[in-house]
């Protein structure tokens, strides 16, 4: 009975290089969102993505990120020419409906450092 | 936008003792009030949920009150154990699908 994967669980990069982040669902969970948490603050709404579609990415950096959740596969957050300050843990949820009001399960996260 | 505040940012009591953490928001259409506890390199656990429509809910040593009209909720865990210490979030949804996290409390229990 897995819970939500995300890998990989540590990643470092380089400024300039791109950062894939990947998220499993749950098993019959369509539904995924990615938060991102800086050291000792609550976790920060970037975007909801239902199957092959982006529902929300109202929270999502306009510039060098990106998401996907395709038809087969995880979801995958990708950051183009990584900067310092996008060293942060970067989780991803999902939930078997719709929101507001379906329960959302977290992964263990990713912690992306920038060196 | 949502705005969650949530107080105290640490909470220290001793095991056996009650603690109780409290969450206001901003946005009356919000309708669903989740908690989660978070342990060190972990990701968020759920641990209880409560909808608009009910005031209360309790799940063993842990509850949940809500009042809408204050637009505050609080968590309640009695009976406190060491493994309970980890930090919790409490986070609001409505008008706005997504999540809207408090900033979080450091809960120490102290044996």
């Amino acid at each position: 009975n897995a819970g939500v994967m995300q890998n990989p669980r540590h990643l470092v990069r380089r400024r300039g290089q791109e950062a894939r982040l990947r998220c499993s669902p749950m098993k019959g969970h369509s539904h995924v969102y990615w938060y991102r948490q800086l050291p000792e603050e609550g976790l920060k709404f970037m975007v909801y993505l239902q199957k092959e579609n982006i529902i929300d990415e109202s929270g999502m950096p306009k510039e060098r990120f990106s998401a996907e959740f395709p038809k087969e596969g995880p979801s995958i957050l990708r950051i183009q020419q990584v900067v310092r300050g996008d060293s942060a843990a970067y989780f991803c949820a999902s939930s078997p409906g719709a929101p507001p009001g379906t329960a959302q399960h977290f992964g263990d996260g990713t912690r992306l450092s920038i060196l | 936008g949502e705005n969650v505040e949530q107080h105290p940012s640490t909470l220290s009591v001793q095991e056996g003792d009650s603690a109780v953490i409290k969450c206001t928001y901003s946005d009356s259409a919000s309708n669903y009030f989740p908690w989660y506890k978070q342990e060190l390199g972990k990701g968020p656990q759920l641990i209880i949920d409560i909808r608009s429509n009910v005031g209360e809910k309790k799940d063993q040593r842990i509850a949940v009150t809500l009042n809408k009209t204050a637009k505050h909720f609080s968590l309640h865990i009695t009976e406190t154990q060491p493994e309970d210490s980890a930090v919790y979030f409490c986070a609001a949804s409505g008008s706005a699908r997504q999540l809207t996290f408090g900033s979080g409390t450091q809960l120490t229990v102290l044996p």
